[in-house]
């Protein structure tokens, strides 16, 4: 699976967008990529994924560039509640196959009243 | 929603004891998963099983086996808990649709004296 760079961390004021980069440059054609969350002693939590096309859902979007090295997970009006860590993971899916998802540090993004 | 339900949200075992944690989904998902996460390490897959009986190994399945006797249930067992098994123990589960997400249950902090 491809391996992933995202910014340690990043500030976002309440009810304003946020905006989580990702790298992926070595992604390989038929790799998707995730977006997860973790907020603090929870369990992981999905977001959204893609292939090529953006994505939206009732969580955020996800767009993907067209050469699809990077990425950008955006939480279009965050909350307190959405302060977390994010996780952006390329994976490829391997029905039958053992999931090893290797979440990385992640992105802890701090949400400020 | 998916919904996955571990039965312990904090456990505290001594050395040597046979431990028990238990995992119930309510999507009838044919994969589960159980993984641990450690600092600094991210989280490490332990087993995992496709179908009722079924069961493969993960990366770390040293020290622990697992039981799914039903479909909405997985069991993961410390034959003998040590004290390097301290760790929040997650439990995920899936469908077998291709790029199906992985959903997790909210941990379960073992800690081991």
């Amino acid at each position: 699976d491809a391996k992933t760079t995202q910014p340690t961390s990043m500030d976002c004021a309440e009810g304003r967008a946020a905006n989580l980069p990702c790298n992926h440059s070595t992604i390989s054609g038929n790799e998707y990529v995730y977006w997860y969350r973790q907020i603090h002693s929870q369990g992981p939590q999905y977001i959204i994924h893609g292939l090529k096309n953006n994505e939206t859902n009732e969580m955020a979007s996800l767009i993907i560039t067209e050469d699809r090295k990077s990425s950008t997970l955006i939480l279009p009006h965050a909350t307190l509640r959405d302060t977390a860590v994010y996780y952006c993971i390329v994976k490829l899916h391997t029905q039958g196959g053992s999931e090893k998802l290797v979440f990385g540090k992640g992105t802890k993004l701090t949400v400020n009243p | 929603d998916v919904k996955v339900t571990q039965s312990s949200r904090y456990l505290v075992k001594r050395t040597g004891e046979k431990v028990f944690l238990e995992c119930v989904q309510d999507m009838d998902h044919e994969n589960m998963f159980w993984y641990r996460q450690d600092p600094g390490l991210g989280l490490r897959l332990i087993y995992f099983s496709y179908d009722v009986k079924m069961k493969e190994k993960g990366d770390i399945p040293e020290g622990y086996s697992v039981s799914r006797e039903k479909k909405e249930r997985f069991s993961l067992i410390l034959e003998s808990a040590s004290t390097n098994q301290t760790s929040m123990y997650l439990c995920a589960s899936s469908s077998s649709w291709r790029n199906s997400p992985l959903h997790f249950g909210n941990g379960t902090r073992l800690t081991v004296t």
